[in-house]
């Protein structure tokens, strides 16, 4: 039974870089792409980015001059980086795998990032 | 970007009720689209992928149909713990994006 660990900053002021990290316990590691997803209080899923265990990555057009996703293959574990955050990028921060192809399951149990000054 | 659009965006129904949710595509996605479940508080739960394929563990009353634009979500026979917010993703191109959500509500 595949599981997800997260962990991170929760707090951050605006202008510093959001970093968070996934480690993935059980199952194969290599075999998938692994996502990062995000939710702002209240509202709707966004898509951010992915990576696979050779560190290839795809990420959301609307946050790629900000994002970078990396892998560390030896202990199972991926991350993300958010630079220059506003209020705007406060949300709950999940990591999921992409089960079969792009479906995400399963989902980590998601981090609360909130950016204030 | 593909924008999903779901409706209704609430809907109230009683236990034993069947409850349809629509996605439409802003363009053809063939069936490259799953169905989440989210209760508060909690991570998204995978239920529907490829439009109609059951995830391991999620009970029968829960179907998808479709294909191209226009998708759905029916719920026969709702039980208690089906009173949640339901969500689209299409997987068809990058960026993946999800709908708005339909929060399902006891009447």
């Amino acid at each position: 039974q595949v599981h997800l660990q997260q962990w991170g900053a929760g707090l951050l002021k605006p202008s510093e870089t959001l970093s968070l990290t996934c480690a993935v316990f059980g199952g194969s590691f290599s075999d998938y792409y692994w996502s990062w997803i995000r939710q702002p209080p209240g509202k709707g899923l966004e898509w951010i980015g992915e990576v696979n265990h050779g560190g290839r990555t795809t990420f959301n057009p609307s946050l790629k001059s900000r994002v970078s996703i990396s892998v560390e293959t030896s202990k199972n574990q991926v991350s993300l980086n958010l630079s220059s955050v506003t209020a705007a990028d406060t949300a709950v921060y999940y990591c999921a795998r992409a089960f079969l192809t792009n479906w995400f399951d399963p989902w980590g149990l998601g981090t609360l990032v909130t950016v204030s000054s | 970007d593909i924008q999903m659009t779901q409706s209704p965006s609430s809907v109230s129904a009683s236990v034993g009720d069947r409850v349809t949710i629509t996605c439409r595509a802003s363009q053809g996605i063939s069936r490259w689209l799953a169905w989440y479940q989210q209760k508060p508080g909690k991570a998204p739960n995978l239920l529907i992928y490829a439009a109609s394929n059951l995830q391991s563990g999620v009970p029968s009353r829960f179907s998808g149909s479709g294909s191209g634009t226009y998708f759905t979500l029916t719920i026969t026979s709702l039980q208690p713990e089906d009173f949640a917010t339901y969500y689209c993703q299409q997987a068809s191109n990058f960026p993946f994006t999800f709908g708005q959500g339909t929060r399902l509500e006891i009447k």
